[in-house]
């Protein structure tokens, strides 16, 4: 089946520690995507892939960071820098960054303690 | 800038009964594209429809069709016939260019509850 996979399903972060959420596809896909959602809002661009070795910002990357060593992973990072980070984390990827669809991940919820 | 405005926070109808969901937004690009997508309780976005700026043709899927209209800006989104596994959230998302890449700008999200 292919598809993308995100764990853990919950995530719990105490003060001051850093956490990774883990987002895999075995789509083949080029471009890969991170999003945050808050309740009763729409998603917001974490950071973004277009390829390999490559990686952007998006809307609300501080507090982030993220890596693409490989096509079909790209992890996010929740540092301490982010003070507010309980939200629902969502991972998506596209064939490629330009104009295709972009399919989603079931998405991590980060709480903190 | 661009947006997208989805005025209905939250609709709650009866089964059987057609609901449209509205779908507005805002582009200087002459060229784009529209999305829906469905997040049920489970959490997941579920991709629906993509459509371009220059096909403004309705289309239809089973008990789901979509009505775009460029001269109003709008790509509405109507279920017929609704029923409860349609209870979900819909989102309308426009891409937009930059850096040479695409990102989606969603709008904030209509919660449909159908009851029994």
């Amino acid at each position: 089946d292919g598809g993308i996979t995100q764990s853990p399903k919950y995530l719990f972060r105490k003060e001051g520690q850093n956490v990774t959420l883990s987002c895999e596809q075995n789509l083949n896909h080029d471009a890969m995507y991170w999003y945050r959602q808050d309740p009763g809002q729409g998603l917001r661009l974490i950071y973004y892939s277009q390829i390999v070795n490559d990686f952007q910002k998006g809307d609300i990357a501080e507090g982030y960071s993220v890596s693409r060593e490989k096509k079909e992973s790209f992890p996010l990072t929740v540092t301490s820098a982010q003070k507010n980070p309980t939200a629902f984390y969502l991972c998506a990827s596209s064939r490629t960054a330009a104009r295709e669809t972009q399919y989603f991940g079931p998405g991590t919820r980060l709480l903190v303690l | 800038a661009q947006k997208v405005t989805q005025a209905q926070t939250e609709i709650s109808v009866v089964e059987k009964e057609d609901v449209t969901l509205d779908c507005v937004y805002e582009t200087r690009d002459t060229t784009y594209y529209l999305f829906w997508y469905k997040q049920p309780p489970s959490g997941e976005l579920v991709f629906l429809i993509r459509r371009n700026s220059f096909d403004e043709q309705n289309e239809i899927s089973g008990r789901y069709s979509w009505n775009f209209q460029k001269s109003t800006s709008s790509f509405n989104f109507t279920i017929t016939a609704s029923q409860v596994v349609d209870s979900a959230v819909y989102f309308c998302a426009l891409s937009e260019a930059q850096g040479g890449s695409e990102k989606l700008v969603f709008g904030k999200g209509t919660k449909l509850t159908v009851n029994p």
